[in-house]
C-alpha cells in the first residue's frame, strides 16, 4: 500500500532561519511524483514544489527546495530564510498508482515561525 | 482567472439531508477530484475524473455521489448526510498527471 508519512506534528523556527520538514514515502511503483503544499490559517491549499522519480536534480522553487533521496524513500521540504508568513501547515503528497493525479497526503506538519 | 470555485464555503446540514456541492474550474483541465480533510489528518480523495463523462472512487467513496457531464463542472452529491460526513471538503483540478493540483477555497460543512 501506498503511504507518506510525517512524524513532525510540529515544528517551529527562528525567522530568517532554515528549517528542514520530514516525509517519507512508501511505493512499489517505479514512477511516481511527490508534491507539497502549504495550508496557511485560511484554510487554502497552496502548491510548492514537486520532485518527480526520474528527475535526477533535486527540485527547487525560490525559498524552497526538496531534498529527494530515492534510496530511503524521504522527500523533505526545505525552507530557507524562514519568514512570519510562513507559518502554516505543509503537507506532503504522492502521486498514487495509476496516475490521473490522485494524490495520497501524510497528516501534516505545523510550522510557526517565530520572530 | 477565477481557477477554481467551490460553492457554498460553508453548510450546516441535519441528519438525512442530502445537498450537491459544487465545483467549477475555468482552466479547461481534464483531471478532476474531491477530497476531504479531518482534524489531525491530510486529505483523503473521495472521487475523481479524468474527463467528460469518466468518475472513479477514491479512498474514502462511501455516501457520495459524483458526476461529470462538462469538463468544467464536477459537483459531489450527498445523498443522507451523516455525522461522519462532518469535515471540510476541497475541490481540485488538474491539466495532466505529473503537475500540481489547484484546489478551491474549500467547503466546511457541518451535519447535526
Amino acid at each position: 500500500a501506498q503511504k507518506i508519512t510525517q512524524t513532525q506534528p510540529g515544528m517551529f523556527v527562528q525567522e530568517k532561519e532554515a528549517v528542514t520538514l520530514d516525509c517519507t514515502y512508501d511505493t512499489s511503483d517505479q514512477s511516481y511524483g511527490l508534491f507539497w503544499y502549504k495550508q496557511p490559517s485560511s484554510g487554502e491549499m497552496i502548491f510548492l514544489i514537486y520532485q518527480g522519480s526520474y528527475d535526477e536534480q533535486n527540485a527547487t522553487e525560490g525559498r524552497y527546495s526538496l531534498n529527494f533521496q530515492k534510496a530511503r524513500k524521504s522527500a523533505n521540504l526545505v525552507i530557507s530564510a524562514s519568514q512570519l508568513g510562513d507559518s502554516a501547515m505543509y503537507f506532503c503528497a504522492m502521486r498514487a498508482s495509476g496516475g490521473y493525479n490522485k494524490l495520497i497526503f501524510g497528516a501534516g506538519t505545523r510550522l510557526a515561525v517565530h520572530p | 482567472n477565477a481557477g477554481v470555485t467551490q460553492t457554498p464555503k460553508f453548510q450546516v446540514l441535519k441528519t438525512g439531508q442530502s445537498m450537491t456541492l459544487q465545483c467549477a474550474q475555468d482552466m479547461n483541465h481534464e483531471y478532476m477530484s474531491w477530497y476531504r480533510q479531518d482534524p489531525g489528518m491530510g486529505l483523503r480523495l473521495i472521487h475523481y475524473s479524468v474527463g467528460a463523462g469518466i468518475t472513479d472512487q477514491g479512498e474514502v467513496p462511501n455516501g457520495y455521489n459524483v458526476s461529470r457531464s462538462t469538463t468544467e463542472d464536477f459537483p459531489l452529491r450527498l445523498l443522507s448526510a451523516a455525522p461522519s460526513q462532518t469535515s471540510v471538503y476541497f475541490c481540485a483540478s488538474s491539466p495532466g498527471v505529473n503537475t500540481e493540483a489547484f484546489f478551491g477555497q474549500g467547503t466546511r460543512l457541518t451535519v447535526v
